[in-house]
């Protein structure tokens, strides 16, 4: 299967920090990739899809202003969650597809004390 | 949009013996149907999906079987074994471009009771 990246693996902010994520297409290019967020327990819940040289799109109830995405090239998207706060504290994951199947990043455990 | 229900949320088998989970969807263009097998603190991944051109796939141990008309489609896993004790999600979407996302259900937690 193809190979997704994710960066950092875990990440520890204080509250009231961003904090930058990175998920790369290790082996094909990828147009778009898929933002997660997975509370404990529970299942992957969307936040946005990323999209190569334009806006992302949001699910409804996620604040594009506090999850910036960025796809700047055919390999890399990144995740900044900005003026992070303590419920922010989840594993990010996301996931891209060389056709249709959806392969996953080993996710971002993040920690807002 | 596309809305997944999951069950059981929890699931229970003595070794050997098989498991069933069951997926019900919303959205009838919905196309394709991926099972995805978690880890505790590692990533999600494919272990079987099904488009609906097809009614049944099977791989080894693992079949997945999609009733269109009825929105359904289940993942049955024979012969259980410990290293099949994980949280498994199914999802559904249109997959016709790699652009089309998908919807997760809630997830069944499956312990492989010795």
């Amino acid at each position: 299967g193809a190979v997704v990246s994710q960066h950092p693996s875990w990440v520890i902010c204080k509250s009231g920090t961003s904090v930058k994520i990175e998920c790369r297409s290790l082996d094909f290019q990828a147009t778009t990739m898929f933002w997660y967020r997975q509370f404990p327990k529970q299942s992957l819940m969307l936040m946005a899809t990323s999209n190569e040289g334009s806006k992302a799109t949001y699910e409804q109830g996620v604040e594009k202003d506090k999850f910036l995405i960025n796809h700047a090239s055919l390999t890399l998207s990144t995740l900044t969650v900005t003026s992070a706060h303590p419920e922010d504290s989840s594993f990010y994951i996301c996931s891209a597809s060389p056709q249709a199947e959806q392969y996953f990043g080993p996710g971002t455990r993040l920690t807002v004390t | 949009g596309e809305n997944v229900e999951q069950h059981p949320s929890t699931l229970s088998v003595q070794e050997g013996d098989s498991a069933v989970i069951k997926c019900t969807y919303s959205d009838s263009a919905s196309n394709y149907f991926p099972w995805y097998k978690q880890e505790l603190g590692k990533r999600p991944q494919l272990i079987i999906d099904i488009r609906s051109n097809v009614g049944e796939k099977k791989d080894q141990r693992i079949a997945v079987t999609l009733n269109k008309t009825a929105k359904h489609f289940s993942l049955h896993i024979t012969e259980t074994q410990p290293e099949d004790s994980a949280v498994y999600f199914c999802a559904a979407g249109e997959g016709v471009n790699r652009d089309d996302k998908i919807i997760f259900g809630k997830g069944t937690r499956l312990h492989i009771l010795p």
